[in-house]
């Protein structure tokens, strides 16, 4: 399998810009998690989603973030206008519940830089 | 609710020294808990976890973990230090569909 794809790995957009990053999970997973890191905050849950219906969005910072995933290999994050504090690496995840508990596999992270 | 704290942002041991990473978990049931472990400009790679089998749990890269239900911890250990250990470590604890982390160990290996 190829893990978790996340496109694009490096962004640099202007303030006001919209941004849209992109995951891929691994087949069979039914799970999908959105997360940000930065050194001020370390590593925040965004979002999450089970059989691509949001579950829990409570991380989300602002109405500024939405998340969408219409399909089960697909998911889009997209912050619209961006500011310089987005600034971050945003990463997806995937994972499946087996035995009751979740192993969550990452992909390569999304360097955003929103000048 | 459920968290987890790491006791100290920055670890530095010399090569071929024992590492050790502390992890402390707070869960109104029993927890399932992890180490993942993050190299620069990567993302996140799973260690070790926890699944209330046995209470020492062995890793890849020759890591383990401990978990210690009076004391409510799950430190990461390491016999031997190499230089390819250093990396940032994430404990984690999850009881439900979501994972929370915590702040994350930045351990530097010097030479």
């Amino acid at each position: 399998d190829a893990g978790v794809i996340q496109s694009p790995r490096h962004e640099v957009t202007e303030m006001g810009q919209e941004v849209t990053l992109r995951c891929k999970p691994i087949s069979g997973h039914d799970y999908l998690f959105w997360y940000r890191q930065t050194m001020m905050r370390g590593l925040e849950l965004l979002i999450y989603f089970n059989n691509n219906v949001p579950i829990d969005d409570s991380g989300m910072p602002e109405d500024r973030f939405s998340a969408k995933m219409p399909n089960a290999s697909f998911s889009t994050l997209k912050i619209q206008p961006s500011e310089p504090r987005d600034s971050a690496v945003y990463f997806c995840a995937s994972s499946r519940r087996v035995g009751g508990i979740h192993e969550q596999f990452f992909g390569p992270g999304t360097r955003l830089t929103v000048l | 609710a459920q968290s987890v704290t790491q006791l100290g942002s920055h670890v530095s041991v010399s090569e071929g020294a024992l590492v050790l990473l502390r992890c402390n978990y707070s869960s109104s049931v029993p927890p399932y808990l992890f180490w993942y472990v993050q190299y620069p400009n990567q993302g996140l790679q799973l260690l070790l976890k926890y699944t209330s089998a046995a209470t020492l749990v062995k890793g890849i890269n020759g890591f383990e973990a401990e978990f210690k239900k009076s004391e409510t911890s799950f430190h990461l250990t390491k016999p031997s230090a190499h230089m390819s250990d250093a990396a940032e470590y994430f404990c984690a604890v999850s009881n439900n569909n979501d994972m929370r982390f915590g702040a994350g160990t930045r351990l530097t290996v010097k030479p």
